[in-house]
């Protein structure tokens, strides 16, 4: 199985400052025809999970363009530039390069 | 309005079947995979299985060792997840989740989990 490492586990940001979130893979997730087969999730409290991003770097709909992705292969960043009250919650990388498909260990962020 | 809405919380004891439903709606079930995902009380998330209503194919994660059967109703555009005996250990948070995806040069591309249930808690005690 591909296994998935995220850091941090957990992270606090003052409203407006910016965030990074570490996504690392065991194998390359860059299949041949030019994608990187990695989605992330956002579960909100109490809610289900939404998704984020798809296919490495595309922004699912609805999705604010605060939220971006850099990286290849095994190594993504997810970032967003500036934080709102509205993205506490945890956050999942997830590849589906191969089944089974496997998450990270999530990462939560909370509002100082 | 893409809607997938899955049935309700129960509460069984080791040893019991139960079988829990996802219900699509406002899109073709047939053009998209339906997958099932395990969230364990305040754990994170994990890929339970998948399968494509028109393809026999079910990809199930091999963690779950047969324990689970992934089956689905295309006259009624429904998903269900079962279990014949049920353990302590599968007491959970089951999220049913859509899967979109095209063909580029050849080869399959998935566009993510874009659309999912609301889940189905299952608690499993004596």
């Amino acid at each position: 199985d591909i296994v998935m490492t995220q850091s941090p586990l957990s992270l606090s940001v003052t409203p407006g400052e910016p965030a990074s979130i570490s996504c690392r893979s065991s194998q390359s997730l860059l299949h041949s025809i030019g994608y990187n087969f990695l989605d992330w999730y956002l579960q909100k409290p109490g809610q289900s999970p939404q998704l984020l991003i798809y296919l490495g770097s595309n922004r699912a709909s609805g999705v604010p363009d605060r939220f971006s992705v850099s990286g290849s292969g095994t190594d993504f960043t997810l970032k967003i530039s500036r934080v709102e009250a509205e993205d506490v919650g945890i956050y999942y990388c997830m590849q589906a390069l191969q089944t089974p498909f496997t998450f990270g260990r999530g990462t939560k962020l909370e509002i100082k | 309005e893409v809607q997938l809405v899955q049935s309700g919380t129960e509460v069984k004891k080791p040893g019991e079947s139960l079988k829990i439903s996802c219900q699509a709606s406002g899109y073709n079930f047939t053009k998209f995979w339906i997958a099932w995902v395990r969230q364990m009380p305040g754990k994170g998330l994990e890929w339970m299985g998948i399968k494509h209503p028109d393809d026999p194919d079910i990809r199930y994660n091999p963690s779950l060792q047969g324990h689970v059967t992934i089956s689905v109703d295309k006259s009624i555009s429904t998903a269900y997840l079962q279990w014949s005996s049920l353990r302590a250990s599968d007491t959970a948070m089951y999220y049913c989740a859509r899967l979109p995806y095209d063909f580029v040069w050849g080869s399959y591309r998935p566009s993510g989990f874009d659309s999912w249930g609301q889940g189905t808690l299952v608690t499993v005690s004596s």
